[in-house]
């Protein structure tokens, strides 16, 4: 079964430096998707960017990157100049045959 | 621009109570989910449906029923609530047709409560 762990529960970053979430996933599938996820205190889940496995290119949405090594199965987010409104949970998660979610990284973002 | 709807967002019940929990989707998507989030875990999927008229037992399916009652809803219900169902539940969509990689659309969540 697939599985996605994010081994930092908790961040903090400046305001305006830069901060790298990392994720981890184990699967024997060579077709997925790659997905963050930002939950604000509001709790909405929002899509922060998306990675197709078979696209060599990091994915970019603005502030936000990405750092997709697929032989490593590491999938992580660099946000840069970080902001205030950064600061939520980020869930990274896997979709295949099967879906997974990471257990989340809490973001802190210091003014 | 509604999205995904759930209702109700919050609800308290005691032990052995029953629930249905409603979702509703605007977006004329094919698959739908139901997640439950809990503290240190992320978010579990319960159950989903890739298609109406079909579902599917997801990680965490036990004590739960759902009902696609048609391409815009789908619904879950606690027969006999426990306390370990206290959680955050999420309904979610997507257009996915087939293999499930597409990006997920989520409601607001629904705080359930169970004393």
């Amino acid at each position: 079964a697939q599985t996605v762990t994010q081994s930092q529960p908790e961040m903090s970053v400046q305001e305006a430096e830069t901060v790298t979430l990392s994720c981890t996933y184990d699967t024997s599938e060579s077709d997925y998707y790659l997905f963050w996820y930002k939950q604000p205190p509001s709790r909405q889940m929002i899509l922060v960017i998306r990675q197709e496995a078979y696209k060599q290119q990091n994915a970019t949405e603005n502030r936000f990157s990405v750092n997709f090594q697929k032989a490593a199965k590491s999938f992580s987010l660099k946000i840069s100049d970080s902001q205030l409104g950064d600061a939520a949970m980020y869930f990274c998660a896997y979709r295949g045959v099967q879906g997974r979610f990471g257990a989340g990284t809490r973001l802190t973002v210091k003014p | 621009n509604a999205g995904v709807t759930q209702t109700p967002k919050f609800q308290v019940l005691k032990t052995g109570q029953s629930m249905t929990l409603q979702c509703a989707q605007d977006m004329n998507h094919n698959s739908m989910y139901w997640y439950r989030q809990d503290p240190g875990m992320g978010l579990r999927l319960i159950y989903y449906s890739a298609s109406e008229g079909t579902t599917d037992k997801g990680e965490v399916p036990n004590g739960y029923n759902v009902s696609r009652l048609n391409k815009r809803e789908f619904s879950l219900r606690l027969e006999s609530a426990a306390p370990s169902q206290t959680s955050v539940y999420f309904c979610a969509s997507s257009v996915d047709r087939g293999r499930l990689t597409g990006e997920l659309f989520f409601g607001e969540g629904s705080r359930l409560t169970v004393l």
